[in-house]
């Protein structure tokens, strides 16, 4: 079936640049996603880029796509410690408004 | 308000027992779905409802039923709970027409089966 994986974990100390990274299956997929849970909350949506986009930009975050490798990749600039929380990589499976989740990756920022 | 609103929050239940999570929203999105997260597996699909008329099981459908009881209320049962159904749920809306690619979800409910 279709999957979508990531590193469990990455830890960083504030500041630095943190960079998530995700590999998906389905090629079909109309958007690929990164949501963000902080503890106790429901998942945030935090960007999304469009298949045919190899990169968007929105303040802090930079998502680098690579749909040859099918690699998904959230760069977060000038790390904060609010930024610690876990982050979800998602595709939107067969176009169909059902989101394949990776299993999350728990950024630990350090001061 | 929130959007979407689960009730319970927590619940703690015993095995064999039925349950109902309930979920609603404001939003006028005519897609509903409910999704569990387990620690180290991220959120899965387990049944999903495009409108009011139309429901489809999704990747762990087993030992789970829903009901879409108006395109706002959409409901999860567990018929006889299990203790491998302990786990944090939650619903989610959207809406390509309208609300663009995003899906908004509730703040989930903590299920404990004991």
């Amino acid at each position: 079936g279709e999957d979508v994986e990531q590193s469990l974990f990455l830890s960083v100390r504030e500041g630095d640049s943190s960079v998530i990274n995700c590999t998906y299956t389905d090629s079909s997929s109309t958007y690929l996603y990164w949501y963000k849970q902080e503890p106790g909350a429901g998942l945030q949506l935090l960007t999304y880029i469009f298949s045919n986009m190899d990169m968007k930009q929105d303040q802090r975050l930079t998502v680098l796509l690579n749909k040859k490798d099918k690699h998904l990749s959230l760069r977060i600039a000038d790390t904060q410690t609010g930024d610690s929380a876990i982050y979800f990589c998602a595709e939107d499976y067969n176009q169909g408004g059902k989101l394949i989740f990776g299993q999350g990756t728990e950024l630990s920022v350090k001061p | 308000d929130a959007d979407v609103t689960q009730t319970p929050r927590n619940r703690i239940t015993k095995t064999g027992k039925r349950i109902m999570l309930e979920c609603s929203q404001t939003k006028g999105h005519d897609r509903m779905y409910w999704y569990r997260q387990d620690p180290g597996l991220g959120l899965r699909l387990i049944y999903y409802s495009f409108d009011v008329k139309d429901i489809n099981k999704g990747e762990i459908s087993d030992g789970y039923s829903v009901s879409r009881q108006a395109q706002a209320k959409f409901s999860l049962s567990l018929e006889s709970a299990i203790p491998n159904q302990t786990a944090l749920y939650f619903c989610a809306t959207s809406d390509p027409r309208t609300g663009g690619p995003e899906a908004f979800f509730g703040q989930g409910t903590r299920l404990t089966v004991v």
